[in-house]
C-alpha cells in the first residue's frame, strides 16, 4: 500500500506564484526525500530532509516537516513554467536493515501557466 | 559526475517472451534500487541490492529477478511476460545500503518497456 499520500493532486497556478504540495505519511520514517518526474521520464532528485529535521531550503525549494503529524510539505516559490511537473514525495521507513524501502505518493501534478 | 544510466531507454516484447533491463548507478554507488511504474499502481518497489546481495524485494512474482555486478551494476529480468508488466522501470543509486537517514536516491531516466 502507497505511505505517502500527496495533496492535492493536481494544482495549477501562474507563472510567479507560490505552489504548496503536501504528504501524510502513515508509519515512522528516517527521512522523507521529494521528487520531480517530467511526463513519464526520471524522477529528479530535489532534497532530502531527515526525520529530526524540521525544515530545509535548497534554492527556490523549502520543505518542512511534522513528524508529530506525520506530513510534510514542499513549497516553491516564484514558479516558473519549467516547474511544471509531477511531484512526488517518497518515505524511507526507520526499519533500516535489509528491510529499507522508499515508498512513494501518488504524486501531485504541477501545471505553471506562462 | 555521469548520473544513472539505464539501457535499453525503450522496448517492445510480446507476451511470453523475457526482458533484460541493465542500469549502471553513480561512480561509486554500490546500492541500487529498481521500482516499476504504472499509471494504476503508482510507484512501487520490486528489490535492492547492494555489494552484489539483495537486501529487501517488494512484492512481485518470481518472475521478476535481479542481480549486481562486482562493478555495482544491476540488472532486472522479467520472465514470461504478461500485458501488465507494461511499465516504465526505473533504477536508483545510493551510496549507502537503504535505511541510513541522510541516504539519497538518485534515479535514472527509467526502460519504458511495451508488452503487446
Amino acid at each position: 500500500s502507497q505511505q505517502g499520500e500527496e495533496d492535492p493532486q493536481a494544482l495549477s497556478i501562474q507563472e510567479g506564484e507560490n505552489a504548496t504540495m503536501n504528504c501524510s505519511y502513515k508509519t515512522s520514517i528516517n527521512n522523507l526525500q521529494w521528487y520531480r518526474q517530467n511526463s513519464g521520464r526520471g524522477l529528479v532528485h530535489l532534497i532530502l530532509i531527515r526525520s529530526n529535521e524540521r525544515e530545509k531550503h535548497s534554492g527556490r525549494l523549502r520543505v518542512t516537516l511534522d513528524t508529530s503529524k506525520k506530513s510534510s510539505s514542499l513549497l516553491i516559490t516564484a514558479s516558473r513554467a519549467a516547474d511544471t511537473a509531477s511531484y512526488f514525495c517518497a518515505t524511507g521507513g526507520n526499519s533500516g536493515g535489509s528491510n529499507y524501502k522508499l515508498t512513494f505518493g501518488k504524486g501531485t501534478l504541477l501545471t505553471v501557466n506562462p | 559526475k555521469a548520473g544513472v544510466t539505464q539501457t535499453p531507454r525503450y522496448l517492445i516484447k510480446t507476451r511470453g517472451q523475457q526482458v533484460t533491463l541493465s542500469c549502471s548507478p553513480i561512480s561509486g554507488h554500490r546500492s541500487v534500487s529498481w521500482y516499476q511504474q504504472t499509471p494504476g499502481q503508482g510507484l512501487q518497489f520490486l528489490f535492492e541490492y547492494f555489494s552484489e546481495t539483495q537486501r529487501n524485494k517488494g512484492n512481485f512474482p518470481g518472475r521478476f529477478s535481479g542481480r549486481q555486478f562486482s562493478n555495482s551494476r544491476s540488472e532486472m529480468n522479467v520472465s514470461t511476460l504478461e500485458l501488465g508488466d507494461s511499465a516504465l522501470y526505473l533504477c536508483a543509486s545510493s551510496l549507502y545500503p537503504g535505511g541510513r537517514a541522510y541516504n539519497e536516491q538518485f534515479f535514472g531516466p527509467g526502460t519504458r518497456l511495451t508488452v503487446l
